[in-house]
């Protein structure tokens, strides 16, 4: 079966500007997080999303946001953009919540702010 | 504030040998750790679990061991081969708080030498 698709894969931007990330989870996964990886920082926690509904959110500021579809598909967008928001921006689903049903997770989109 | 700390960046090992990856937790909710693996360019890929009531689970050739006591767990891979050269992320839930949240290490960069 498809895994997780994240499009687009490479993104440059400039900053002030907004992006939007799109995430389509594997069939029939209903629950989509998202993390943000830096150089030195590992995989740091953005927000979860199940049934349409936020259910948990990282330490991120109120630029970050996201959203998901009724196809469970997600997209998180980022205002302002700021050059330290340049990351691999990766999507992970599962079939249900909780960490221990197992994360499938993407090949990231990778942004770069100049 | 880093809850979840992986101190070798990187570890070099002779193939066949056993290579030991570390990682310790200060938070004492964390009660399930997962370790990924990560290859350039791809998402993180699942390779084993365990749960706070365990101390050791084993899958193949991977074995994680957990010390709640020190806070520390650990992945033994025995032997070691070439295509097991990849990042390494150790992370934690707390899955009665944090539900799907996970919290990552910033990883161990591990070349297995042929």
């Amino acid at each position: 079966k498809a895994g997780v698709t994240q499009t687009p894969r490479y993104l440059i931007k400039t900053r002030g500007q907004q992006v939007t990330l799109s995430c389509s989870p594997i069939s029939g996964h209903r629950s989509v997080s998202w993390y943000q990886q830096t150089p030195g920082q590992g995989l740091q926690f953005l927000f979860e999303y199940f049934s349409e509904t936020q259910r948990n959110k990282g330490n991120f500021p109120g630029r970050f946001s996201g959203r998901q579809f009724s196809n469970s598909r997600s997209e998180m967008n980022v205002s302002t953009l700021e050059l330290g928001d340049s990351a691999l921006y990766l999507c992970a689903s599962s079939s249900r919540r909780g960490t221990n049903y197992g994360y499938t997770f993407g090949s990231g989109t990778r942004l770069t702010v100049v | 504030d880093q809850q979840v700390k992986q101190n070798s960046p990187s570890l070099s090992v002779q193939e066949g040998r056993i290579s030991i990856l570390n990682c310790d937790y200060t938070n004492s909710m964390f009660d399930y750790f997962l370790w990924y693996k990560k290859y350039p360019a791809e998402g993180p890929t699942f390779l084993i679990s365990i749960s706070s009531i365990k101390d050791k689970n084993e899958d193949g050739r991977f074995t994680v061991f957990l010390n709640k006591s020190a806070k520390h767990l650990s992945l033994h891979i025995v032997p070691s081969q070439p295509g097991d050269s990849a990042v390494y992320f150790c992370a934690a839930s707390a899955r009665e708080t944090s539900g799907s949240r996970l919290t990552f290490g910033e990883g161990t960069q591990l070349t297995v030498n042929p």
